[in-house]
């Protein structure tokens, strides 16, 4: 049973403009958000989180939004970059363990 | 910078042979995940650790093994590889402190079973 859902597999958006991803969740009791970016053969990496008593977390052009009545969170990027291409994973963080979506691969086009 | 490293990157290797994925991390974190994810697919949790002698299956069932006698190791066996088990292996670890949610991943060791 996915606990953590994405349900846009892709996105393409022209440099400069913004980037958002979405993404759903299914229990309200999920305190601890996150969003992981992923380029082809390697893992993961960290970009940015956010808790259950916070909206908002911005760190330099990722912005986290949380909607908690909504049980929903999004990803902006702004201004996206060709680099910023890759997959983007959305988790969350309950007793110990990572559960994540199944990703949104991003193209920015130049 | 994670240091947290993976071997191999890439392997092939032939139905019925037993197979053990590296992963060792040289941050001294207790928490220890194994990964596996196909393409497109979300990443599912297939076994974690707590600790040194703690292992634990995850919400995906695997026919593998893992083990954790040190901190820094935490290796993946299949005992007879099958085509099934095709897919990708991504180890975690995880910044310690109930507020440090972070998890670190490896590279990733690619597995093609033929």
């Amino acid at each position: 049973d996915q606990q953590v859902k994405q349900n846009s597999p892709s996105l393409s958006v022209q440099e400069g403009r913004i980037s958002i991803l979405n993404c759903d969740y299914t229990n309200s009791m999920f305190d601890y958000f996150l969003w992981y970016k992923k380029y082809p053969a390697e893992g993961p990496t960290f970009l940015i989180s956010i808790s259950s008593i916070k909206d908002k977390n911005e760190d330099g052009r990722f912005t986290v939004f949380l909607n908690k009545s909504a049980k929903h969170l999004s990803l902006h990027i702004v201004p996206s970059q060709p680099g910023d291409s890759a997959v983007y994973f959305c988790a969350v963080y309950n007793f110990n363990k990572f559960y994540f979506g199944s990703g949104t691969k991003l193209n920015v086009k130049p | 910078e994670a240091d947290i490293y993976q071997t191999p990157r890439y392997l092939v290797i032939g139905t019925g042979k037993k197979i053990t994925l590296e992963c060792s991390q040289t941050m001294g974190h207790d928490k220890m995940y194994w990964y596996q994810q196909d393409p497109g697919m979300e990443l599912h949790l297939i076994h974690y650790s707590y600790g040194v002698n703690s292992t634990e299956k995850g919400d995906l069932s695997s026919e593998s093994t893992v083990s954790r006698i040190r901190t820094e190791h935490f290796p993946l066996t299949l005992e007879s590889a099958r085509p099934s088990h095709t897919s990708q292996y991504l180890c975690a670890s995880k910044v310690p402190g109930l507020l440090n949610t972070e998890a670190f991943f490896g590279q990733g060791t690619r597995l093609t079973v033929v």
